[in-house]
């Protein structure tokens, strides 16, 4: 069974325009959810990450993300995107003795 | 930028041919893992370590085998290589009680 889904492969928008990509986990998971950034010919690189405490997370570059349990989601938002955070964006959870599975990772292309 | 070092960077080798991968980490971090990127399918677990010589499979661990021997090294073999290995390899490195992963540049391996 898939543990972490994400449900966008692309997702275009327009600079300065809001925008959320979707990551919803499989229940039986555990709870530590993350987001990865991978930039063109680049490794990936954490976003932000949810472990315990407040439900909503915020990275330093101005996205934020929500873990919801009741609707298993984590989605990844930001009110306003410049041309600069076009990449992937990987939705990851943290199974068992530190297994790290990755989603199958969401397109932004921000166009001016 | 954390102390990992995936090599080759680039590989062309022909089907049936036994092609080895390393990652080299200066971190001393307990966990490291094998991924492959490939469209649609974001990144897939090979496999990966929890620590000298114990191993363990992920997602997508047929046609491939690990060794690690020591903290710094963990090498991804494919014993006969095929097409549908041709892929973006990454390795990843986390410490134990982390949950940040650190992943390194990749290497791209075709196979004709």
């Amino acid at each position: 069974a898939q543990s972490v889904t994400q449900l966008d492969s692309q997702v275009p928008v327009f600079e300065e325009a809001p925008v959320e990509l979707r990551c919803n986990y499989s229940s039986s998971v555990s709870v530590y959810l993350f987001w990865y950034v991978q930039y063109p010919n680049q490794g990936l690189q954490l976003l932000l990450k949810y472990l315990s405490g407040s439900t909503l997370v915020e990275s330093i570059n101005g996205f934020e993300a929500e873990f919801n349990k009741s609707q298993t989601s984590f989605h990844l938002r930001k009110p306003s995107v410049h041309i600069s955070d076009t990449a992937e964006y990987f939705c990851a959870v943290i199974l068992g003795t530190d297994k790290l599975i990755f989603g199958t990772g969401t397109r932004l292309q921000v166009f001016p | 930028d954390a102390g990992i070092t995936q090599s080759p960077r680039h590989k062309v080798t022909e089907t049936g041919t036994p092609v080895t991968l390393r990652c080299h980490q200066t971190e001393n971090h307990r966990y490291m893992y094998w991924y492959r990127q490939d469209p649609g399918h974001g990144l897939r677990l090979i496999h990966y370590s929890y620590g000298v010589k114990d191993t363990d499979k992920g997602e997508v661990s047929d046609g491939y085998s690990v060794s690690r021997s020591k903290t710094e090294d963990f090498l991804l073999t494919l014993e006969s290589a095929t097409s549908s290995q041709t892929s973006v390899y990454f390795c990843a490195i986390k410490g134990d009680g982390d949950t940040e992963a650190f992943f390194g540049q990749g290497t791209r391996l075709t196979v004709v």
